[in-house]
Parts: C-alpha cells; structure tokens; sequence
C-alpha cells in the first residue's frame, strides 16, 4: 500500500516567493495533519484536517500560512511570501479517523529552504 | 495542557548494549503514549504505542516500553542494540481530553550505536 506522499521532497525559492506543499494522504484515512520540524522548536503541529474541514489551525504561524484540503485525496500548504525563517521541514500525516489512540503515518517531508 | 520530556538529546552505545531512552509525560486526563522513530531524511515511523491496554507494549525491531503511572513515565527499551538502530526517537503524548489526537512530542533523542 502507498504511505502519504509528499511533494516536492525539496524546495528552494527565495524570500518572498510563494511556495505551495502538496500531500496526499493515505486511501481511506479522513484525517490530515501538518506538522513543521525544525532544530529551534522540534515538530510542531500547524493544522489538523478532519473530513476535509480545518478543525485546529492554532499551530499555523501567521497569516502568510494557510492550508486547503479540497477532496479526501489531496491537500497544500501554502506560504505567501516565504521568508527565511520559514525554512524547516514539513511533514504531513494522515489517520484514519484523528482519534487520540490512533497511530498518525508520516509523509517523507518537504524540506524547504527559503533564501 | 500535555506535555513530554526526553531526557537526554543524545544517547551513545556500543552494538549489542542495552538500549534505554528516558521519557516522562505530563497530562491532566489519562494519556495516550507513543514512541516514533526518525531515519536521516525520512518522515517518522510508529515504534509502539500504549493506548490503556497492557502497561508493558512491544513494538517493531525489538523495542518495547512500560507504562508507569506513578512515575509518569514511558521509557523505550531495546535489550541488544544494532547498528541499525541508529536514528532519532520521539516520545508523544495524546490525550482524550482533546477533541482529537493531537500529538504532543518530546524534543526527541538522537540514538549513535558504535561497532
């Protein structure tokens, strides 16, 4: 079976570019989380997705973030205009109903570097 | 509010030691545990999880941990350590005091195993 995919693997722009993230969560699952990994701060959980509806966004950083996930197979992070500081990794996983005793499956990460 | 403490960012031994990584939690309503781990540039894989069931939890590669209460603890053991086994671990903490599981993660522990 295919784990979450994430695209691309790397990224690099330059600051004030738009940098859009794409995954897709594992079949079957209708939760979705983005997380930010970074030597500062660890993993930090930006938004949870459930059914395709954003249910927590307290974690995204400001407005220049925002998140979609239009269908059960398909979702983005968006940052407009990036800046330095944004550079980390960012992970995307999926469960299969966001339960608290469910195991989350990690995508392979997006590195983004922002110059 | 929940919250994870690993003691120790870097653990060393030597191949075929005992493998000991030290987590303690903190959360109001009773917690459900994790432990994930990181290979260089892949996303995180699910070690075992404790999810009030048995105390003491297997999981994959030899790894288990033990679930105690009294000191709030769930520490990841591993009896003979392989090269293999060289990675960075998280500890997490989800609890179903939350509408969802939202995982709380520890700043992990990067494990070196030396020949």
């Amino acid at each position: 079976d295919a784990g979450v995919i994430q695209s691309p693997r790397h990224e690099v722009t330059e600051m004030g570019q738009e940098v859009t993230l794409r995954c897709k969560p594992i079949s079957g699952h209708n939760s979705l989380f983005w997380y930010r990994q970074t030597m500062m701060r660890g993993l930090e959980l930006l938004i949870y997705f459930n059914n395709n509806v954003p249910i927590d966004d307290s974690g995204m950083p400001e407005d220049r973030f925002s998140a979609k996930m239009p269908n059960a197979s398909f979702s983005t992070l968006k940052i407009q205009p990036s800046e330095p500081r944004d550079s980390a990794v960012y992970f995307c996983a999926s469960s299969r109903q966001g339960l608290s005793t469910d195991t989350q499956y990690f995508g392979p990460g997006t590195r983004l570097t922002v110059l | 509010a929940q919250s994870v403490t690993q003691l120790g960012s870097h653990v060393s031994v030597s191949e075929g030691a005992l493998v000991l990584l030290r987590c303690n939690y903190s959360s109001s309503v009773p917690p459900y545990l994790f432990w994930y781990v990181q290979y260089p540039n892949q996303g995180l894989q699910l070690l075992l999880k404790y999810t009030s069931a048995a105390t003491l939890v297997k999981g994959i590669n030899g790894f288990e941990a033990e679930f105690k209460k009294s000191e709030t603890s769930f520490h990841l053991t591993k009896p003979s350590a392989h090269m293999s086994d060289a990675a960075e671990y998280f500890c997490a903490v989800s609890s179903g005091g939350t509408s969802y599981g939202k995982l709380t993660f520890g700043q992990g522990t990067i494990l070196t195993v030396h020949p």
